[in-house]
């Protein structure tokens, strides 16, 4: 089967860094997903890793460690607007099927 | 310019109804889903179409019918409703496992 594990709450403050972790257990893995979430709204993605290594867009990096079958999303700067959930999910070989973790929700607090 | 639209944005209606949700992508993706987000925000896949083939079919009620007419719409019917299928449903569309464009959701309620 498919299962990802993240933290259900991280909290942390303005101008802060914070990492949210990504376990997976994916038969036929393709690569690791980030999306963000604000409340009433859909999922936008953030940012994809097919190959171990860093990957940065702007503020947000994602890492991913296949051999380890983990990966995480560092989001640097925090702001305010940052305040959402964030969901890891693993693509498989499954017709390009992505299954979401729980999802992680992030409050940054002033 | 909408990427990813779904229509209506909010459902309401009553137990035992029969209701649609439609979804078009002007992305030029060949996949398209279905995704249902409960009141605990778990997204859990339901249906992949590729090129109008369903080729994933998520231990789905089969109250639950997907419909492709070409592979820009992936429509969701949806028999008989019952209280549980409440919750929010995303269409999404891809063109590989890199990444999802997501519609804006339709918040379904049934009462």
């Amino acid at each position: 089967g498919q299962s990802l594990e993240q933290p259900s709450e991280v909290t942390a403050v303005e101008g802060a860094i914070v990492q949210i972790n990504c376990t997976y257990q994916t038969s036929g893995f393709y690569g690791l997903s980030w999306y963000q979430q604000h409340d009433g709204g859909a999922p936008t993605f953030l940012s994809y890793n097919a190959l171990d290594g860093l990957e940065e867009t702007g503020r947000f990096s994602s890492f991913l460690s296949r051999s380890d079958s983990y990966g995480y999303l560092l989001l640097q700067e925090l702001q305010m607007k940052d305040s959402a959930s964030y969901f890891c999910a693993a693509a498989s070989s499954n017709a390009g099927k992505s299954t979401f973790g729980d999802g992680t929700t992030l409050t940054v607090k002033p | 310019d909408t990427a990813v639209s779904q229509t209506p944005k909010y459902l309401v209606t009553q137990m035992g109804n029969d209701k649609s949700i439609k979804c078009e992508q002007n992305l030029g993706h060949d996949t398209m889903y279905w995704y249902k987000q409960d009141s605990k925000k778990f997204l859990k896949i339901m249906f992949s179409y590729n090129n109008k083939e369903l080729i994933i079919n998520e231990t789905v009620p089969n109250r639950f019918s997907p419909k492709s007419p070409d592979k820009a719409h992936l429509n969701l019917h949806i028999n008989s409703l019952e209280l549980g299928d409440s919750a929010v449903y995303f269409c999404a569309s891809s063109s590989g496992p890199e990444g999802y464009t997501f519609g804006s959701g339709t918040r379904l309620t049934v009462v």
